[in-house]
């Protein structure tokens, strides 16, 4: 079966444009998480979904970022009056239970979304 | 605030050589810890989790409260072991907070 899917897999925009980064994670998984990767870290927690509800969003790095799940299923982070700051990679995380740890079920990575401000 | 700290940004070592891949954390509570592995053009995936205490693919960690450390360690290197680790601590809830990442490289 298909994993966590990210597109696009790279994204190159001017500084001050918007940009919307797509997350479709494995059918039926609870829990959606998205990470900030800059070159040469490990990914940074950003924001967190469990269903449609965003229960954690204390990883954004500032109200330029905005993230959503309507549906439950798919999500979209988008990045408006992008700065260079930005660029990094975005990689999306999904798992089948509501909690990582406690024996919960891991997380499943995407391949992530690079984006490059210029 | 949570914190893992993985002090080598590379570790080169021959096929058949032990390995230790250091990981130390700082956190107040009762932390789990994992290692994530990324093989070349492959994504992110988990190698293992303190709380299963098993061996995958030869490697095991056993988790050090007292040092606040969770070691990766293999007995003998495989060429195929070469890849990026990070190490990752989970404070209870839901989010990973992750390493800077090792580069492991094991040459022939």
């Amino acid at each position: 079966g298909a994993g966590v899917s990210q597109s696009p897999r790279y994204k190159v925009a001017k500084r001050g444009q918007d940009v919307a980064l797509r997350c479709d994670p494995i059918s039926g998984h609870v829990s959606l998480f998205w990470y900030q990767q800059a070159l040469g870290q490990g990914p940074e927690f950003l924001t967190y979904f469990q269903n449609e509800a965003q229960l954690d969003k204390s990883g954004l790095p500032s109200d330029r970022f905005f993230a959503e799940r309507p549906e439950g299923s798919v999500s979209t982070l988008k990045i408006q009056r992008t700065q260079q700051e930005d660029s990094a990679v975005y990689l999306c995380a999904s798992s089948l239970s509501y909690a990582v740890s406690r024996g919960g079920q891991p997380q499943h990575f995407g391949d992530g979304t690079r984006l490059s401000i210029l | 605030a949570q914190r893992v700290t993985q002090p080598e940004k590379l570790l080169s070592v021959f096929k058949g050589a032990p390995v230790e891949l250091k990981c130390n954390y700082s956190y107040s509570g009762s932390p789990e810890l994992f290692w994530y592995v990324q093989y070349s053009r492959q994504r992110l995936q988990l190698l293992l989790r303190h709380i299963s205490r098993e061996s995958i693919k030869g490697f095991t960690a056993d988790l050090n409260k007292g040092e606040t450390s969770f070691h990766l360690k293999k007995p003998f290197a495989q060429e195929e072991d070469s890849a990026m680790y990070y190490c990752a601590l989970s404070e209870g809830g839901n989010k990973l907070v992750f390493g800077a990442g090792t580069i492991l490289r094991v040459k022939s």
